[in-house]
């Protein structure tokens, strides 16, 4: 079983605040990710990074940024909510290296309204 | 460049029905992963499977089998005897060996009625 944790699981929030969306694990991971999966179920990659202090950009242009400042903790920050941003976001982990840990651990999610 | 088409958007059964969700992928790699994952309605993405493109041999986990086949790049999941908590939307997803990326499909929503 996967710990990835993110918090929180629901927000609401008024149209121009800042928030950041909380991810980590305990599992050492190197790799992490941020989806944004819309209503129609598609998930979109926004960010990425193979270690500390390494960010990359995902497929799907977002206005969010992100950091990498310890192995474990990848967190999310929008400084100013628009209700276009009002989706789910999904966090993930991999342990990098051999092909047998390809695969992704995903947090539970936050579900974010902007109002 | 990567591509995965699940082209069942919804599927409905009886519990105690097979059902089978279908994966077609499109890559130029010559080695690559692919994966299931399940979403149920508490939204996190859970991991079933993954496959290497080296390894056609099918799966069997319970009531879950895999049938993958490079001749039509086809990488189907069978549930067996359905069950209503098998009831959640299956995305089929694609990883090439030199990159990082997961290339999902859209999912396939799952409704299994008692």
């Amino acid at each position: 079983e996967a710990d990835i944790y993110q918090t929180p699981r629901y927000l609401v929030i008024g149209t121009g605040k800042k928030i950041t969306l909380e991810c980590s694990q305990t599992m050492g991971h190197d790799k992490m990710y941020w989806y944004q999966q819309d209503p129609g179920m598609e998930l979109h990659l926004i960010h990425y990074s193979y270690g500390v202090n390494s960010t990359e950009k995902g497929d799907l242009s977002s206005e969010s940024t992100v950091s990498r400042i310890r192995t474990e903790h990848f967190p999310l920050t929008l400084e100013s909510a628009r209700p276009s941003h009002t989706s789910q976001y999904l966090c993930a982990s991999r342990k990098a290296g051999t092909a047998s840990s390809y695969e992704q651990y995903f947090g539970p999610g936050t579900r974010l309204t902007v109002t | 460049a990567q591509k995965v088409t699940q082209a069942q958007t919804e599927i409905s059964v009886v519990e105690k029905e097979d059902v089978t969700l279908d994966c077609v992928y499109e890559t130029r790699d010559t080695t690559y992963y692919l994966f299931w994952y399940k979403q149920p309605p508490s939204g996190e993405l859970v991991f079933l499977i993954r496959r290497n493109s080296f390894d056609e041999q099918n799966e069997i986990s319970g009531r879950y089998s895999w049938n993958f086949q490079k001749s039509t790049s086809s990488f189907n999941f069978t549930i067996t005897a359905s069950q209503v908590v098998d009831s959640a939307v299956y995305f089929c997803a694609l990883s090439e060996a030199n990159t990082d990326k997961l290339i999902f499909g859209t999912g396939t929503r799952l409704q299994v009625f008692p």
